[in-house]
């Protein structure tokens, strides 16, 4: 079965900090695709990332960088120079296929509160 | 190019009413997912449409239903309504498997 852990529950931070995103995940299937999304207030969630289980290449995004370790199971999230805007709620997900077949669906973490002060 | 929409937004309904909950996705995008998130259960899956066909159903109850049209647009439809079925419920539309999945706003029920 998959599970998705995000260890941290809630991390507040001053704006201009870096802060990191923990997440670690279980699978048993070598193909899978890991995501990040960022829920704000009004609910609806945002995709930031996905990354293919076979590409390990870290990657940057303006402030945002990805960090995807497959010998740790780790697929971490840092936000470079932390803004007011960046405080939401952000959920690590893993989908595989169920069967090998072609259902997939989003494992969730349940999420850390990001809280960036001014 | 619009995103996902879902409607209502909000939603409030009394215990063993039922309840229709609707999500268009964006346009081309056949496959459309149905999420719960509560405090206590977090973000869970409910079920998955793609081409007016359920492929995938997590674990919830038969009270918990739905359907997809030929336009892709999806209903999911929760009878006989408890006060745990107050929850956010959120649609994502996909283009292809595996990924890119985007969300709608949802729709945020609350059982009284």
């Amino acid at each position: 079965a998959q599970k998705v852990t995000q260890a941290q529950t809630e991390i507040s931070v001053v704006e201009k900090e870096d802060v990191t995103l923990d997440c670690v995940y279980e699978t048993r299937d070598t193909t899978y695709y890991l995501f990040w999304y960022k829920q704000p207030p009004s609910g609806e969630l945002v995709f930031l990332i996905r990354r293919n289980s076979f590409d390990e290449q870290n990657e940057i995004s303006g402030r945002y960088s990805w960090n995807f370790q497959k010998s740790t199971s780790s697929f971490n999230f840092t936000i470079t120079a932390s803004q007011v805007v960046d405080s939401a709620v952000y959920f690590c997900a893993l989908s595989e296929a169920p069967g090998g077949g072609s259902n997939y669906k989003l494992t969730f973490g349940k999420g850390t509160l990001l809280t960036v002060n001014p | 190019k619009a995103g996902v929409t879902q409607t209502p937004r909000y939603l409030i309904k009394t215990r063993g009413q039922q309840v229709t909950l609707s999500c268009s996705p964006i346009s081309g995008h056949r496959s459309v997912s149905w999420y719960q998130q509560t405090p206590g259960q977090g973000l869970q899956f409910l079920f998955e449409y793609f081409s007016e066909t359920q492929r995938n159903k997590g674990n919830f109850p038969g009270r918990f239903s739905g359907r997809q049209f030929s336009n892709s647009r999806s209903e999911m439809n929760v009878s006989t309504l408890e006060l745990g079925d107050s929850a956010l419920y959120l649609c994502a539309s996909s283009a292809d498997r595996g990924g890119g999945y985007t969300f709608g706003s949802g729709t945020r029920l609350t059982v009284v």
